[in-house]
């Protein structure tokens, strides 16, 4: 079955609005996680990690939060502009692979 | 910044011919990986490389497909007899090593006719 899912597949935010993404994931052995955004007709590109002994990181305009005890990860990105749009996965590492998750559709109202 | 970069961008191949996808991943990473992500849905792992080896490869990554590494910088993805459900996008990455981020290329489409 599979072992990352995110919660919503869409979200519609206002440019400058901060938007939220959220993950769940189901293997607690899971001590890596990462952010892709993939945007039309390209392949995923990385935005940030996030390994399981920290419960926060940061990035430029973006934050990654990850609390272990509900297994969910999420993605925050300040003040979205319109080249944010894209479709954003989380991902979990383990025995050399990736396991993705569904995707959340973003898409920027201007 | 150095790049994953993939050829051909879209490939057209007639159902039982054999394909062959091809990748030049980032110059010092060590690790491989090939993915395919059907239309609208996620992004599947196929198989993971590293020391001129399979390190793990999925239950989609049956006798068909195979992989190989002719030279220090190509990694390649064969497809020997097609089908129609191989229609896909089919990305490489590669990585420095297997617990650090995997840099994807931009994919080849994949039409099986």
């Amino acid at each position: 079955g599979e072992s990352v899912g995110l919660h919503l597949p869409t979200l519609s935010v206002q440019e400058g609005d901060n938007s939220i993404i959220n993950c769940a994931y189901s293997n607690s052995a899971s001590d890596y996680f990462i952010w892709y955004k993939q945007e039309s007709g390209k392949g995923p590109q990385f935005i940030i990690d996030i390994r399981s002994n920290m419960d926060k990181r940061q990035g430029q305009r973006v934050t990654v939060l990850l609390n272990k005890t509900v297994k969910h990860l999420s993605l925050q990105i300040a003040a979205t502009q319109p080249g944010d749009s894209a479709v954003y996965f989380c991902a979990e590492t383990g025995d050399y692979k990736l396991s993705f998750g569904a995707g959340t559709t973003v898409t920027v109202r201007a | 910044e150095p790049e994953v970069t993939q050829t051909p961008s879209h490939q057209v191949t007639q159902m039982g011919q054999e394909v062959i996808l091809r990748c030049v991943p980032i110059s010092n990473h060590l690790y491989f990986y090939w993915y395919r992500q059907i239309l609208g849905q996620k992004v599947e792992f196929l198989v993971s490389f590293y020391n001129n080896e399979i390190s793990e490869k999925s239950e989609i990554f049956d006798d068909q497909f195979s992989v190989e590494r002719p030279d220090g910088s190509n990694f390649t993805l064969k497809i020997r007899s097609t089908k129609l459900e191989d229609s896909a996008m089919y990305f490489c990455a590669s990585s420095k090593s297997s617990n650090q981020p995997q840099h994807f290329g931009d994919g080849t489409r994949l039409s099986i006719l």
